[in-house]
């Protein structure tokens, strides 16, 4: 089984100011990790997501993240935040080997302060 | 190419109804999950279908259920409604079965309120 830990329910974040929004996941098994975000009153759309290669993933609107095997987290990044950042992220965490549902974390709240 | 979209967009239903909620999946994906949103929960899968057989299950009562046509349309229905079936429900497809590296790409939801 495989669970994923966002442990921040709500970060809030000065405008330009650095972000980062952590989630640690917990699996037997290798996996893959996304981030989503979803803006008020719409779906959830995909940031970016680790597969394999290179720790360090990019994604679009300038977020970033890091996939840390050993410390199980895949923090997620931004050097500067702007007002449109302001939305719900989050983490998720599939098995490799097929067959599973996607996990998602509780959710974390970002509200970006002018 | 279009998105996954959902119909209807908003329900209002009262406790015992059922309700069918609709979702056409991005031209050329086979796969379709469906996921329940509540503040309490957060989200939490309900099922996946991939090529009209329901490959994969949540932990839900079996009022919950779906089907898949043959173009890959999906429909979910909920009978007997409770108060605590009020969420987002949304979709998801992807072009393949969502295991492993598939991206699922997400409907807009269908917000329901149970009275």
């Amino acid at each position: 089984a495989q669970s994923v830990t966002q442990l921040d329910s709500q970060v809030p974040v000065f405008e330009e100011a650095p972000v980062e929004l952590r989630c640690n996941y917990s699996s037997s098994v290798s996996v893959y990790l996304f981030w989503y975000v979803q803006y008020p009153n719409q779906g959830l759309q995909l940031l970016l997501k680790y597969l394999s290669g290179s720790t360090l993933v990019k994604g679009i609107n300038g977020f970033e993240a890091e996939f840390n095997k050993s410390q199980t987290s895949f923090h997620l990044r931004k050097p500067s935040v702007h007002i449109s950042d302001t939305a719900e992220y989050f983490c998720a965490v599939i098995s490799n080997f097929g067959n599973e549902k996607l996990t998602f974390g509780t959710g974390t709240r970002l509200t970006i302060i002018p | 190419k279009a998105g996954v979209t959902q119909t209807p967009r908003y329900l209002i239903k009262t406790r015992g109804q059922q309700v069918t909620l609709s979702c056409s999946p991005i031209s050329g994906h086979r796969s379709v999950s469906w996921y329940q949103q509540t503040p309490g929960q957060g989200l939490q899968f309900l099922f996946e279908y991939f090529s009209e057989t329901q490959r994969n299950k949540g932990n839900f009562p079996g009022r919950f259920s779906g089907r898949q046509f043959s173009n890959s349309r999906s429909e979910m229905n909920v009978s007997t409604l409770e108060l605590g079936d009020s969420a987002l429900y949304l979709c998801a497809s992807s072009f393949g079965t969502s295991g492993g590296e598939e991206t699922q790409y997400f409907g807009p939801g269908t917000r329901l309120l149970v009275l």
